[in-house]
């Protein structure tokens, strides 16, 4: 089955920095790659997701890129700011094929120091 | 509108009992998941119900977990003869049609096996 890394597992950050995440699929049949954010106590909620016909996205700080030949797919956040702090989980789908489900990274940590 | 919804918000049960979680999705979301999250950790995927297709139970740990969903709304997870390693919290979520729509989650049920 569909097999997600997610790196790096903790990111400290000063504020005005910015932040990357990377995760890697194994299932090259992937569609759909969406990015959560989870503040501490509360649920996860969707921040931006990119589908497997574009290659970049952007909303406002945040923006995502996909590189479908390599396998891989990044967050960006640009201009970091102290609420921004949570843990961040990148997620993928293969809608209509052998998994229809969503299957999570283990998420990253990001921290970001005032 | 109403967001997804679970109860109880906090259960405390004895190793070996039985234990019902419920998951009230957004109404008119055809699309519904659970999955479990343990203590600093990421979301592991148990079930998807998609419409009225048979539900995905690749990620149930094993046979003591089942869910159901009513008239195709109501969910409930139930877990038998429960275990410590049993201990998370357990997340709710309902998209509109399928896994590549926004998932939009309930506030979890923290289930504490004694």
């Amino acid at each position: 089955g569909e097999n997600v890394e997610q790196h790096p597992s903790t990111l400290s950050v000063q504020e005005g920095d910015s932040a990357v995440i990377k995760c890697t699929y194994s299932d090259s049949a992937s569609n759909y790659f969406p990015w959560y954010k989870q503040e501490l106590g509360k649920r996860p909620q969707l921040i931006i997701d990119i589908r497997s016909n574009v290659g970049e996205k952007k909303d406002q700080r945040i923006a995502v890129t996909l590189n479908k030949t390599a396998k891989h797919f990044s967050l960006h956040i640009t201009e970091t700011q102290p609420e921004d702090s949570a843990v961040y989980f990148c997620a993928v789908s293969n809608y209509g094929g052998s998994q229809g489900n969503l299957i999570f990274g283990k998420g990253t940590k990001l921290s970001v120091k005032p | 509108g109403a967001g997804v919804s679970q109860s109880p918000s906090n259960k405390v049960t004895e190793k070996g009992k039985d234990v019902e979680l419920r998951c009230d999705p957004i109404s008119g979301h055809t699309a519904l998941y659970w999955y479990r999250q343990s203590l600093g950790q990421g979301l592991e995927f148990l079930i998807y119900f998609q419409g009225n297709s048979a539900p995905d139970k690749s990620g149930l740990p094993s046979d003591r977990f089942s869910a159901e969903r009513t008239g195709g709304s109501v969910s409930t997870l139930t877990i038998q003869r429960t275990q410590q390693e049993d201990s998370a919290v357990y997340l709710c979520a309902s998209s509109l049609f399928d896994s590549t729509d926004t998932q939009y989650f309930g506030p979890g049920t923290r289930l504490t096996v004694l």
